[in-house]
C-alpha cells in the first residue's frame, strides 16, 4: 500500500529557530494534509494542499506541496514553546484503499524557552 | 459546531468487561472513523463508516465490535480485551469517505486494560 516517510523523527530547537520537516511517497498523492497533536488530545489539521507546487500558509506555518505530487514540506518560523507537540503529514489513499488517510511516523518537535 | 466529542475521556477496564466507547458530531460529515493509537505513533485505522455503512474493516478483532446509530453517532463496543489493547482510540469525521478536505479529530479516549 501507500507509505509515507517523514523526516526528521525527532527535534530539538530553541525558541525562536525556524524548523522544517519533509513528507515523501513512492506513490504519487493528490492532496498532502499537515496535522498537529498535542499531547492527550487529538491531532488537528495545520493545512491541506490540493494542488501540485502549491504554498499555503497558516500564520507562522508554511507548507508545500512538491510539484512531483510525491512530496510536501511544513516549515514554522520562529517557533514557540506551544509548538510542541507531534506533527504528522497525511494524504488520502485512492483506489482500493478509498477511505483510508495513510499517515506518516511523525515528527516530535521539542521547543526549549 | 465543529467538533466531534468522545466520550469518556478515559476509561480502566478488566479483561472480562464489557464498556462502550462513544463519539458524536453535528457537523453534519457523512463518514465516520474509528482509529487506534500507540504513544509517539501514528493513528491506525480501525472502521469507516460512510453513510451509516460500515464500508471497511481493517481485519480489527471482533472483541472489537463498531456500531453506527445515526449519521451523527459512532459507538465502538468492546469486550474481553487484552492489556496489549490499552491506546488512545480516536473517533474521527469528514464530509464525506475520500478524506480529501482532511477528518476532524475527537480528544480521544484514553483505554487501560487490566
Amino acid at each position: 500500500g501507500q507509505q509515507l516517510n517523514q523526516s526528521p523523527q525527532s527535534m530539538f530547537i530553541q525558541e525562536g529557530e525556524d524548523v522544517s520537516m519533509n513528507c515523501t511517497s513512492s506513490s504519487i498523492f493528490n492532496t498532502w494534509l499537515w496535522y498537529k497533536q498535542d499531547p492527550g488530545e487529538g491531532p488537528v489539521l495545520l493545512i491541506a494542499l490540493y494542488k501540485a507546487g502549491e504554498l499555503t500558509s497558516n500564520g507562522r506555518l508554511t507548507a508545500q506541496f512538491g510539484i512531483t505530487r510525491k512530496d510536501s514540506f511544513l516549515n514554522i518560523s520562529a517557533s514557540i514553546p506551544s509548538d510542541v507537540g507531534i506533527y504528522f503529514c497525511a494524504g488520502p489513499a485512492g483506489g482500493t484503499s478509498y477511505g483510508k488517510l495513510t499517515f506518516g511516523q511523525g515528527t516530535i518537535l521539542t521547543v526549549h524557552p | 459546531d465543529t467538533e466531534v466529542t468522545q466520550t469518556p475521556k478515559h476509561l480502566v477496564m478488566g479483561m472480562t468487561n464489557k464498556k462502550s466507547l462513544k463519539c458524536e458530531q453535528h457537523m453534519g460529515h457523512r463518514a465516520m472513523y474509528w482509529y487506534k493509537q500507540k504513544a509517539k505513533k501514528p493513528p491506525e485505522l480501525m472502521f469507516v463508516y460512510s453513510y451509516e455503512k460500515l464500508s471497511i474493516n481493517e481485519s480489527v478483532p471482533s472483541r472489537f465490535s463498531p456500531e453506527c446509530p445515526n449519521s451523527s453517532l459512532l459507538n465502538l463496543h468492546l469486550h474481553a480485551l487484552q492489556p496489549e489493547d490499552s491506546a488512545l482510540y480516536l473517533c474521527a469525521s469528514s464530509q464525506q469517505a475520500s478524506g480529501i478536505y482532511g477528518y476532524t479529530f475527537g480528544s480521544g479516549t484514553r483505554l487501560t486494560v487490566v
